[in-house]
């Protein structure tokens, strides 16, 4: 099974300042998909943004944007203009184009954004 | 409804009993997933539903754990003679059809057993 990697169990951002939280994931595919959820307090998970394998361009969600490594079989998150709101766990997650549909996650990065 | 909805929101129950946790998907998604999410660790695939196809069922960790989905809607994950170490969140998720489509979560059922 493809394994995803969050190595920064914690990461602490001032409000409005940048931050990266980094992904790396183990697969012998080259089709795939990549995800960034949020989970806050509530538990409810949130997709943040998403990256298809086979297109090279970073994707990108307002303040969210990612840099997406396909060699280096790297998927990071960055965060411009932090907010108070974005304080979370983010979860890296990634979907085979081949084989079934289940969503592989990390273990996870806990946010803390500071005033 | 407007999101998907997981019942109960928490339940505590004593080792060696039957739970069953229910979740009702947002109307017209056919994909329909469970998820288990213990104290610190990342989200762990238990079983997926897509329309009336057969479920993948390859992520449940032992038979004492069995889902349904009844009328292409509401499923129910049932975990027999629960042990300490079935103590998680258990979230559900559900999507329209499609590889790239994105998952609605619920807000979890955490369940404690004593």
């Amino acid at each position: 099974a493809q394994t995803v990697t969050q190595s920064q169990p914690e990461m602490s951002v001032q409000e409005a300042e940048t931050v990266t939280l980094s992904c790396t994931y183990d697969t012998s595919e080259s089709d795939y998909y990549l995800f960034w959820y949020k989970q806050p307090p509530s538990r409810q998970m949130i997709l943040v943004i998403r990256q298809e394998a086979y297109k090279q361009q970073n994707a990108t969600e307002n303040r969210f944007s990612v840099n997406f490594q396909k060699a280096a079989k790297s998927f990071s998150l960055k965060i411009s203009d932090s907010q108070l709101g974005d304080a979370a766990m983010y979860f890296c997650a990634y979907r085979s184009g081949n084989s079934g549909y289940a969503l592989n996650f990390g273990k996870g990065t806990s946010l803390l954004v500071t005033p | 409804g407007a999101g998907v909805s997981q019942s109960p929101s928490n339940k505590v129950t004593e080792k060696g009993k039957d739970v069953e946790l229910r979740c009702d998907p947002i109307s017209g998604h056919t994909a329909l997933y469970w998820y288990r999410q213990s104290l610190g660790q990342g989200l762990e695939f238990l079983i997926y539903f897509q329309g009336n196809s057969a479920p993948d069922k390859s992520g449940l960790p032992s038979d004492r754990f069995s889902a349904e989905r009844t009328g292409g809607s509401v499923s129910t994950l049932t975990i027999q003679r629960t042990q300490q170490e079935d103590s998680a969140v258990y979230l559900c998720a559900s999507s329209k059809t499609g590889i790239y489509e994105k998952l609605f979560f619920g807000s979890g059922t955490q369940l404690s057993v004593l």
